[in-house]
């Protein structure tokens, strides 16, 4: 079993629409972070969180730590923002490690 | 802004050629890491380096992986007798302390033939 499980893998979706990528996690953590991977394959870092909620321009992330389990909302979506997005962990107790634990990503289609 | 680089972006190798893949950390930073990535599978981890030494390493990396970090500025990866299946997208990432995020390279697309 996955560690670190997202849904859903792929998603279509039209541009204005807003979009919820959820993740779920069965590890105890210190971090969550939410990635953005183009096709050229670079992997961008969106937001790292350990409580709460955070918001980037029309991305927001939230955690709720008690149930493992984290969303990634985009509002007023638009092509641009086609790409893999992929939820990754920092496990607790890493010590000078802090290795990241990633889902399989899931690939977000925004048609205009 | 500061980045990751890694060189070179593309290598093609034959199967049984040692490769060494470059990186260069943000400049400040003091842990580093190596992720690999199969083509169309998840990212997955391979190694972190701090304080001159390997602090964990995953089954993935074995005997034929070994990393370095030179001089001060590069960290390197090197594969001795490379094989089909380590042909992915190798991924250099560095951080400054142990609550920071890290910070992605763009990644070498390593193919094996």
């Amino acid at each position: 079993k996955n560690e670190v499980e997202q849904s859903p893998q792929n998603l279509t979706a039209q541009e204005g629409e807003f979009i919820t990528i959820n993740c779920s996690y069965s590890v105890g953590i210190s971090a969550l972070h939410w990635l953005q991977q183009h096709p050229g394959g670079g992997i961008v870092s969106l937001f790292m969180l350990s409580s709460g909620k955070k918001k980037h321009g029309r991305l927001i992330a939230t955690i709720n730590i008690q149930e493992k389990h984290s969303s990634l909302h985009i509002t007023a979506s638009h092509p641009r923002d086609s790409a893999v997005y992929i939820c990754a962990v920092r496990s607790k107790g890493g010590g000078a490690t802090n290795k990241l634990i990633f889902g399989t990503g899931t690939l977000l289609a925004v048609q205009p | 802004e500061p980045e990751v680089t890694q060189t070179p972006s593309h290598q093609v190798t034959q199967m049984g050629q040692e490769v060494i893949l470059r990186c260069v950390p943000i400049s400040n930073h003091l842990y580093f890491y190596w992720y690999r990535q199969i083509l169309g599978q998840k990212v997955e981890f391979l190694v972190s380096f701090y304080n001159n030494e390997i602090s964990e390493k995953s089954e993935i990396f074995d005997d034929q992986f070994s990393v370095e970090r030179p001089d001060g500025s590069n960290f390197t990866l090197k594969i001795r007798s490379t094989k089909l299946e380590d042909s992915a997208m190798y991924f250099c990432a560095s951080r400054t302390d142990s609550y920071n995020e890290q910070f992605f390279g763009p990644g070498t697309r390593l193919t094996v033939l």
